[in-house]
């Protein structure tokens, strides 16, 4: 049973659509974040919600819209889709105030391609 | 700007060796570090962490070693194996639980 799961795997689009990707943790976390790897393969942190409410929000367009229906979901829906926007885009979850160790549980990843 | 900085893009060691990444942060309020293990096509998975109050931890192969003064950090892998192939992701956060800041990897290649 995936404890992080991201659908869907891979997406192909063309430029100016709007896409969603969907995550959902069954680990019982209060934390979501979404993560995006650049072709350069770094790991970039864009949204962080805790409990459903948005804590972390660093520089990203404002085409690119996160939502937490609830603390085991946290959905990213993307306007106006650019060719830059192509990457791999990470969901990760964790326990808020949890010992070190607990690190991150990561999906497997969304590979978006905009054509 | 890079909080999180991993200069080596790859290693190649051969099976048995030590294999010895290493990475370097600039943000003193960093508390705990953790060290993240990516295959491709998956996402990263949590290797082992250390907390700033400590200068090593040990977990099987893999020891931590971090060195505050010097603002950096070590992962060992003794013995490496082939299936330890894979890119190695340093990471810090200023408290447990809140958002990690990644360095840019090393791709690790054991030799058999």
């Amino acid at each position: 049973d995936t404890a992080v799961s991201q659908t869907p795997k891979y997406l192909v689009t063309q430029m100016g659509n709007d896409k969603s990707i969907k995550c959902e943790q069954n680990l019982g976390h209060d934390t979501m974040y979404w993560y995006k790897q650049d072709s350069k393969k770094f790991l970039k942190i864009m949204f962080s919600y805790n409990n459903k409410e948005l804590i972390i929000n660093e520089t990203v367009p404002n085409r690119f819209s996160p939502k937490s229906p609830d603390k085991a979901h946290l959905n990213l829906h993307i306007n106006s889709l650019e060719l830059g926007d192509s990457a791999v885009y990470f969901c990760a979850s964790s326990q808020s105030g949890g010992r070190a160790n607990y690190g991150y549980t990561f999906g497997s990843g969304t590979r978006l391609t905009v054509v | 700007d890079q909080q999180v900085k991993q200069n080596s893009p790859s290693l190649s060691v051969q099976e048995g060796r030590i294999s010895i990444l290493n990475c370097d942060y600039t943000n003193s309020m960093f508390d705990y570090f953790l060290w993240y293990k990516k295959y491709p096509a998956e996402g990263p998975t949590f290797l082992i962490s250390i907390s700033s109050i400590k200068d090593k931890n040990e977990d099987g192969r893999f020891t931590v070693f971090l060195n505050k003064s010097a603002k950096h950090l070590s992962l060992h892998i003794v013995p490496s194996q082939p299936g330890d192939s894979a890119v190695y992701f340093c990471a810090a956060s200023v408290q447990a639980g809140t958002a990690l800041i990644f360095g840019k990897g090393t791709t690790l290649s054991v030799s058999s």
